[in-house]
């Protein structure tokens, strides 16, 4: 039990639309990064947020944009869903004296109709 | 440019056998390096990692690794599978706060 959650467990959208995705981290992680894990593949990094600023982004356009929250809590905006948007998207949470240790959440799967 | 790969997609052992989950890794410096587990419809679970230090690295549930610079490699292995081993594993670098993911390797642990 890592102590990360993620809601919700599934969603279903239609290309265009937008949505937003939620993960609460583990009392005390002041880091949190999303990724994208298409089917098949590994997870990709998206960015990650440290109080409540972006601090690093990997190969995602800015239709993804993040939020942090002082409760530990953080979402994943998605606007304008493409068909290859649909994935599996994963919150992990650390310290950020530990940013080597992530704890991973279970995920949200994103299905674009 | 940093990138994993992962040797292998599938890899089936009968129980008792050994554990061998490739990896190989591109850097143009020193990186940290971890595996980690995948169980159905759950997040990933650190396995283990290598920052500095000691090139052999034990971690949860028998699993360890080595980081062998020479070749690039960070090989995962596991003395005796179990039927519960059987899962999707990843091999991942990390610099400063990037991860990057290998594709991961399948792994089917036959009665």
């Amino acid at each position: 039990e890592t102590g990360v959650t993620q809601s919700p467990t599934h969603l279903i959208k239609t290309r265009g639309q937008q949505v937003t995705l939620r993960c609460s981290s583990q009392s005390g992680h002041n880091t949190v990064s999303w990724y994208q894990q298409a089917l098949g593949q590994g997870p990709q990094f998206i960015f990650q947020y440290y109080r409540e600023e972006e601090n690093g982004r990997g190969n995602f356009p800015p239709r993804f944009s993040g939020l942090q929250f002082p409760n530990y809590s953080s979402e994943l905006n998605v606007n304008a869903l493409e068909l290859d948007d649909s994935a599996l998207y994963l919150c992990a949470s650390s310290l950020v004296a530990d940013t080597d240790t992530q704890y991973f959440g279970p995920g949200t799967r994103l299905t674009v109709l | 440019a940093q990138s994993v790969t992962q040797l292998g997609s599938h890899v089936s052992v009968s129980e008792g056998a050994l554990v061998l989950l490739r990896c190989n890794y591109s850097s143009s410096v020193p990186p940290y390096l971890f595996w980690y587990v995948q169980y159905p419809n759950q997040g990933l679970q650190l396995l283990l990692k290598y920052t500095t230090g000691a090139t052999l690295v034990k971690g949860i549930n028998g699993f360890e690794a080595e980081f062998k610079k020479s070749e690039t490699s960070f090989h995962l292995t596991k003395p005796s599978a179990h039927m519960s081993d059987a899962a999707e594993y990843f091999c991942a670098v990390s610099f400063g706060n990037q991860f990057y993911f290998g594709t991961g390797t399948s792994l089917t642990v036959i009665p």
